[in-house]
């Protein structure tokens, strides 16, 4: 299957500042990329909806000043969190989609990133 | 509001045994399905996808549709330790959004 990483897997700042995570699809081009955040014992939940060379599309609640998504590439996707708080920490992962591929309507998903914040 | 509803368990089975895991779904329209399994602390991996009714076999995986009772199921054959993960059930809109179960946890004891 494809294969997608995330930058970095794990990272601890301090409330107030922003953090960017980095998700990239390795081996094949992903004109759309996914978002979820998954609290403890809770399962994954879509925060937006990244398209490469346009605008994304955010989830109802989900604050798009504050969870900047950009897609600049076909291979490559950032969330950054600004003026993280501590009811930001969560395990956040990035999934992509392989148009080109038979299994095209599949996603695969990156390891994740889980941020703390202090 | 789309909902994936997964009995959040935790099925306990004994090791060589038939798990089995449901999944109902609220929107008849739904297109694609798939099974999940996320061990603690990692992201989900794909196990199966079905997007028709009837069975679907893959190795000791079964997975099953009926689109007029709205729900998915898996069974996993010959249940081993390393099959103890959390179970999420995921539905497609829309071509393209995934709606994820609460998921099942599944605890295979030796």
């Amino acid at each position: 299957g494809a294969v997608v990483s995330q930058h970095p897997s794990w990272v601890i700042c301090k409330s107030g500042t922003s953090v960017k995570i980095e998700c990239r699809s390795l081996d094949f081009q992903a004109t759309t990329m996914f978002w979820y955040r998954q609290f403890p014992k809770q399962s994954l939940m879509l925060m937006a909806t990244s398209n490469e060379g346009s605008k994304a599309t955010y989830e109802q609640g989900v604050e798009k000043d504050k969870f900047l998504i950009n897609h600049a590439s076909l291979t490559l996707s950032t969330l950054t969190v600004t003026s993280a708080h501590p009811e930001d920490s969560s395990f956040y992962i990035c999934s992509a989609r392989d148009w080109a591929s038979p299994a095209y309507n599949e996603q695969f998903f990156g390891p994740g990133t889980r941020l703390t914040v202090l | 509001q789309k909902e994936v509803e997964q009995n959040s368990g935790p099925l306990s089975v004994p090791e060589g045994a038939i798990a089995s895991l449901n999944c109902t779904y609220s929107d008849r329209v739904s297109q694609s399905f798939f099974w999940y399994r996320q061990y603690s602390g990692k992201s989900p991996e794909l196990i199966m996808s079905i997007y028709s009714n009837g069975d679907k076999e893959d190795g000791r995986f079964t997975a099953q549709l009926n689109k007029a009772s709205q729900y998915v199921s898996l069974l996993i054959r010959d249940s081993q330790p390393s099959d103890s993960a959390t179970y999420l059930c995921a539905v497609v809109y829309n071509f393209n959004k995934f709606y994820f179960g609460s998921g099942t946890k599944l605890n295979v004891k030796p």
